[in-house]
């Protein structure tokens, strides 16, 4: 067990739909970074955050956006849903930004 | 660019060594990490090297980092049926206040009775 959270592990729903992905990092812990796996394209960072603020982009479409909040938990806000957007997101925390990233189990997002 | 290549399976006889390579683009990485994800699971952080290290030992896992040839490996001693799972490559980089894990596309480790 990382100490990582997230909710809900599996989520279903229909194209042009709406989900919200819960994280909540390790005790301590000010860094949340959001990935997503998918079988095409492999682990691909989304975008990090550090104390509430955004810190680094990466591959993120722009109908996804993300927050981290006062209490360091961090949303992952995927709207207008395509069928490619099937895939494994993960939340990782770290310290301060630091080197080692322990990662939550994931939620598993299929879009039907 | 950044980019990190690792083949996509292996297969080893249970009780031989596992040896799993990697290559990386970013000469600028600081630390190389190894993660496990077995299935249905997250990514466990199995060791990770800095880069101005050759070698890191850790228990049954050694990763021997070539900076010149940028080539990463990480060796299984006496592979077990619970090593089966697969294996990520990946590099951080630091530029200024933002940093950054890039992965591998993961091999698949399959132990063979």
């Amino acid at each position: 067990d990382s100490g990582v959270t997230q909710t809900p592990k599996h989520l279903i729903t229909a194209t042009g739909q709406r989900v919200t992905l819960r994280c909540s990092p390790r005790s301590g812990d000010l860094s949340v970074y959001w990935y997503q796996q998918s079988l095409d394209q492999g682990l691909q960072f989304l975008i990090q955050y550090y104390n509430g603020e955004e810190r680094a982009k990466g591959n993120i479409l722009e109908r996804f956006s993300a927050q981290q909040f006062p209490d360091l938990h961090s949303e992952l806000n995927l709207s207008s849903l395509e069928l490619g957007d099937s895939a494994l997101y993960f939340c990782a925390s770290s310290v301060e930004g630091g080197p080692e990233q322990y990662f939550g189990p994931g939620t598993r997002l299929t879009v039907t | 660019g950044e980019d990190v290549e690792q083949s996509l399976f292996l297969s080893v006889r249970e009780g031989d060594s596992s040896v799993i390579n990697c290559t990386y683009t970013d000469s600028s990485s600081t630390y190389l990490y190894w993660y496990k994800q077995e299935p249905g699971a997250g990514l466990q952080l199995l060791t990770y090297i800095f880069s101005n290290m050759d070698m890191k030992q850790d228990q049954r896992l050694t990763v021997l980092l070539n900076k010149k040839d940028k080539h990463l490996s990480l060796r299984i001693a006496d592979t077990q049926t619970g090593d089966s799972a697969i294996y990520f490559c990946a590099e951080y980089t630091k530029m200024n206040r933002d940093d950054k894990i890039i992965f591998g596309k993961g091999t698949r480790l399959h132990i063979l009775p």
